[in-house]
C-alpha cells in the first residue's frame, strides 16, 4: 500500500521560505511515477504547485515557478518542496501526491493527509 | 493559461443520478480526471482518463468527456458522496484543476 505523509512546519513568517517533505512508503520512488505537490487555500479549490521524476526532472504552475524548488532525495525515498518569499496568500493545506502518468494524461491517484501551512508574522 | 470551469453547486436527492460538469476549450480532445473529497480529507481519484474507475471505486460512479466537456455521473446516488467533485486535466505541460463543486444530497 503506497502511503505519503507531509511534514514541516505549520507556521511560517512572511518573506521566509516555506518548506516541507514527503516520505513515501510502500513504494520506492526509484521505481518511476512523478511526485507531486497541490496546496488548497481555506475554503478554496485544489492548486497544483509542480511535480518531480526521480531522475529529478522538473516542471511547475507557471504563476509560481519563480518561488518554487523541488527536489528528491532516493536514498531516503522522499521527496521536498521550497516556496520563497511567502505571503499570507501561500496559507494553505499543502499535499503531496503520486502522479500517474500514461497515454498523455496524468493523475494523483495517493494522496498524503494534507500538512496545513500558516503564513504570519 | 487552461482553465477548467465547473458549477459551484450540484444538488441531488438520494437514489437520483448527479450529474457535474466540468468546461474547457476542446477538453474532448485530452483526457479528464474526478476527484472526491469530503470535509477534512484528502481528496480521492474515482474516474481516470475520463472513464475508467479505480480500484475500490463503486460502479455508481462514471465518467465521460466529448466536445468541451466532461461530465461525472454518479448513478444512484447515496448520502455518502455528498463531498466536493474537482475535475483535471493536463494541458502543455501543466496541471490544471477545475475550481469544483459542492454535491449536496438532500
Amino acid at each position: 500500500q503506497v502511503q505519503l505523509q507531509e511534514s514541516g512546519p505549520g507556521l511560517v513568517k512572511p518573506s521566509e521560505t516555506l518548506s516541507l517533505t514527503c516520505v513515501v512508503s510502500g513504494y520506492s520512488i526509484s521505481s518511476g511515477y512523478y511526485w507531486g505537490w497541490i496546496r488548497q487555500s481555506p475554503g478554496k479549490g485544489l492548486e497544483w504547485i509542480g511535480s518531480i521524476y526521480y531522475s529529478g526532472s522538473t516542471y511547475h504552475n507557471p504563476s509560481l515557478k519563480s518561488r518554487v524548488t523541488i527536489s528528491v532525495d532516493t536514498s531516503k525515498n522522499q521527496f521536498s518542496l521550497k516556496v520563497n518569499s511567502v505571503t499570507a496568500a501561500d496559507t494553505a493545506v499543502y499535499y503531496c501526491a503520486r502522479q500517474s502518468s500514461t497515454a498523455g494524461t496524468t493523475a494523483f491517484d495517493y494522496w498524503g493527509q494534507g500538512t496545513p501551512v500558516t503564513v504570519s508574522s | 493559461s487552461y482553465e477548467l470551469t465547473q458549477p459551484p453547486s450540484v444538488s441531488v436527492s438520494p437514489g437520483q443520478t448527479a450529474s457535474i460538469t466540468c468546461s474547457g476549450d476542446k477538453l474532448g480532445d485530452k483526457y479528464a480526471c474526478w476527484y472526491q473529497q469530503r470535509p477534512g480529507q484528502s481528496p480521492v481519484l474515482v474516474i481516470y482518463q475520463d472513464n475508467k474507475r479505480p480500484s475500490g471505486i463503486p460502479e455508481r460512479f462514471s465518467g465521460s468527456n466529448s466536445g468541451n466537456t466532461a461530465t461525472l455521473t454518479i448513478n444512484g446516488t447515496q448520502a455518502m458522496d455528498e463531498a466536493d467533485y474537482y475535475c483535471q486535466a493536463w494541458a502543455s505541460t501543466t496541471v490544471v484543476f477545475g475550481g469544483g463543486t459542492k454535491l449536496t444530497v438532500l
